[in-house]
Formats: C-alpha cells, structure tokens, sequence
C-alpha cells in the first residue's frame, strides 16, 4: 500500500514563499507529483520528480529526497491566485496515483 | 480548448435514481479514469480503463459501474445513488500506462447533488 502525508493547510502573503512538504511510505516508488487544484476546478499537473533533487519551473519548484522519503513544493513570489489546494501524488506499479490528502494554500494580502 | 470534457457540469437526482455520468476526450489517450472527490478530500479512484481493459478498486461500490464504448468516451452509471454518493466526480486521462511522470489530464468535474 502507500501512504502520503501533507500539513492541512498553509497560510502566507502575496509576494511570501510556501513550502508544502510531502513525506510518503510506498512498497515500490516511482516517482512523486504535484498537483494544483483551484476550489471547484479541477486537478491540474504541475510537477514531477523521479530522482532526487530540485526540479524548477517558473514560480514553482520541486524537491525529492529518495533516502527520506521526502519531497516538496515550494511556492515562491506568492500571488493571489496561488490560492489553491496543492496534492502530492506517488503512482503505484500500475501507473495509478495515490494522492495525498491536500494542502489548502490560503494567500492573504 | 478543453481536452477532457465532462457532462453536466451539475447533476441532481433522487435518492436511488439512476444517474449517469459523461466523459469525453480529445487527446486519444489509452487511459481514462473516473474518481470521486468529496470536500476537502484527495480524489478517490474508482476505477479506470487500460483501453478497453476494466480495473475496479477493491473498495468501489457495486453501485458503480463504468462503460467506455471507444477511446474517447467514458461513463460512469450509479444505478441507485444515495445520499452519501453526494460528491464531485473527475474523469481523467493519461497517454499510457507510464510509470515515469504519468501526467494525468483531469476534467472540470461533475457536481451530483441527491435529494
């Protein structure tokens, strides 16, 4: 089985930095990532790491630590449209994604 | 363009009346998935199809069931909803059965609301 753990909720200013921490317990890994997802919207894929280290794209960037289990998105240049729930999600031997429960990031001005 | 695309955007039906959900896509993908998401939860998948290939999750409800009669057309039927089957349902695809970054492409969702 797999497991994925996240904090419940962020809160942060406009132009602040988050960072949602992810740590997961799987019997085989393949990978983590992250996804946004506006209330009422839907998923939308924003990263994904397979090997450890950090992957960057624009305002947002990924990490991965195999050895700890361990990943995270960091938000930076906090806007208000950031304001979202953000999931981790680690696929099986199957390819399907188990998510983590979600992170509401509450941006405030 | 929207490439997945649900239909309705909003469902209300009676307590165990039948209620059927629509997917549909344009990225011709091998895979579609349908999950439930209730509020402040993560999705939970149903079940998904490997092209015409049927996989249920161990815990789906008997009261769900799925049909894909082609690639680019997905349902999800719930032949008698009950209250607690209130929630937001996604459909979502993927190219294949890709280990490595298996992007999953999601649908705006279909609300269904049972009175």
């Amino acid at each position: 089985g797999q497991s994925l753990e996240q904090p419940s909720e962020v809160t942060a200013v406009e132009g602040a930095i988050v960072q949602i921490n992810c740590t997961y317990q799987t019997s085989g890994f393949y990978g983590l990532s992250w996804y946004q997802q506006h209330d009422g919207g839907a998923p939308t894929f924003l990263s994904y790491n397979a090997l450890d280290g950090l992957e960057e794209t624009g305002r947002f960037s990924s990490f991965l630590s195999r050895s700890d289990s361990y990943g995270y998105l960091l938000l930076q240049e906090l806007q208000m449209k950031d304001s979202a729930s953000y999931f981790c999600a680690c696929p099986d031997s199957w390819g399907k994604l188990q998510f983590g429960a979600g992170t509401q990031v509450v941006v405030t001005p | 363009d929207a490439m997945v695309i649900q239909n309705p955007r909003y469902q209300v039906t009676q307590f165990g009346k039948p209620v059927t959900l629509s997917c549909s896509q344009t990225l011709n993908h091998n895979v579609m998935y349908w999950y439930q998401q209730k509020s402040s939860q993560a999705p939970k998948l149903l079940f998904h199809y490997y092209d015409k290939d049927f996989n249920n999750e161990a815990d789906t409800p008997d009261n769900f069931q799925s049909r894909r009669p082609n690639t680019s057309f997905c349902f999800l039927d719930i032949r008698s909803p009950g209250l607690g089957d209130a929630a937001m349902y996604l459909c979502a695809t993927s190219r294949d059965r890709d280990l490595a970054k298996n992007i999953q492409y999601f649908g705006a969702g279909t609300r269904l609301s049972v009175l």
